[in-house]
């Protein structure tokens, strides 16, 4: 059974770099077909896609985020990771990694991003 | 890219069915059967219960089904239960975009 799992600080200050990874186990992230996302959620509020990567490189990132997000992958660890900077209040939230095809189907069980000083 | 528009809250009686619409544009919903559905409950992370439009994914109940017209997705829930009780976003793959969310209350 894929398993994803984020990790990373849940305190950031503002100006500063977010940073995540998600650790895929129970399956290769290099399989085709497959992108891998990230998808993050403000308190008591809806969901939003941040970007995607392709185990070869190849990404895709929301056209309102994209100027700030980095994300890459490393084949040899099974893991994904994001990079958002000039972080503010309002990029606190849930962060999720999440398995994509046409649609997201294997999740990760969200890590919490609280950015204050 | 716009997110796609959902009713804020939807609910219904044990037993019954239940409709939640996702409307969007010409270049996202109604550019491909490319929609997905995702239940969440709180504090938990979301769940897949359709994909492509209207396929349920191994394990999801049949009382879960899906549609489009046009620019329109629809989520229907047919013979409501209590654990159905929780947050529905759509999301269509074109343009990566998901719907605002409603929340479905079993009364």
């Amino acid at each position: 059974q894929l398993q994803l799992q984020e990790s990373g600080p849940g305190l950031v200050k503002p100006s500063e770099t977010l940073s995540l990874t998600c650790t895929v186990s129970g399956g290769s992230i290099s399989s085709s077909s497959y992108y891998w996302g990230w998808i993050r959620q403000p308190p008591g509020k809806g969901l939003e896609w941040i970007g995607s990567i392709y185990y070869s490189g190849s990404t895709y990132y929301n056209p309102s985020l994209k100027s700030r997000v980095t994300i890459s992958v490393d084949t040899s660890k099974n893991q994904f990771s994001l990079k958002l900077s000039s972080v503010t209040a309002a990029d606190t939230a849930v962060y999720y990694c999440a398995r994509e095809d046409t649609e997201l189907d294997y999740w990760g069980q969200g890590t919490l991003v609280t950015v204050s000083s | 890219q716009s997110a796609l528009t959902q009713p804020a809250s939807v609910s219904g009686s044990p037993g019954q069915s239940i409709t939640i619409s996702c409307t969007g544009t010409s270049s996202d919903v109604g550019s491909y059967n490319l929609v997905s559905w995702y239940q969440q409950h709180p504090g938990k992370a979301p769940k897949l219960m359709i994909y492509e439009g209207s396929k349920r994914p191994s394990g999801v109940s049949n009382r879960f089904s899906g549609s489009k017209s046009g620019n329109t997705a629809s989520l229907t829930i047919s013979g409501l239960q209590a654990e159905d009780e929780a947050d529905y976003y759509c999301c269509s793959y074109a343009g990566r975009v998901f719907g605002g969310g409603t929340k479905l209350t079993v009364l």
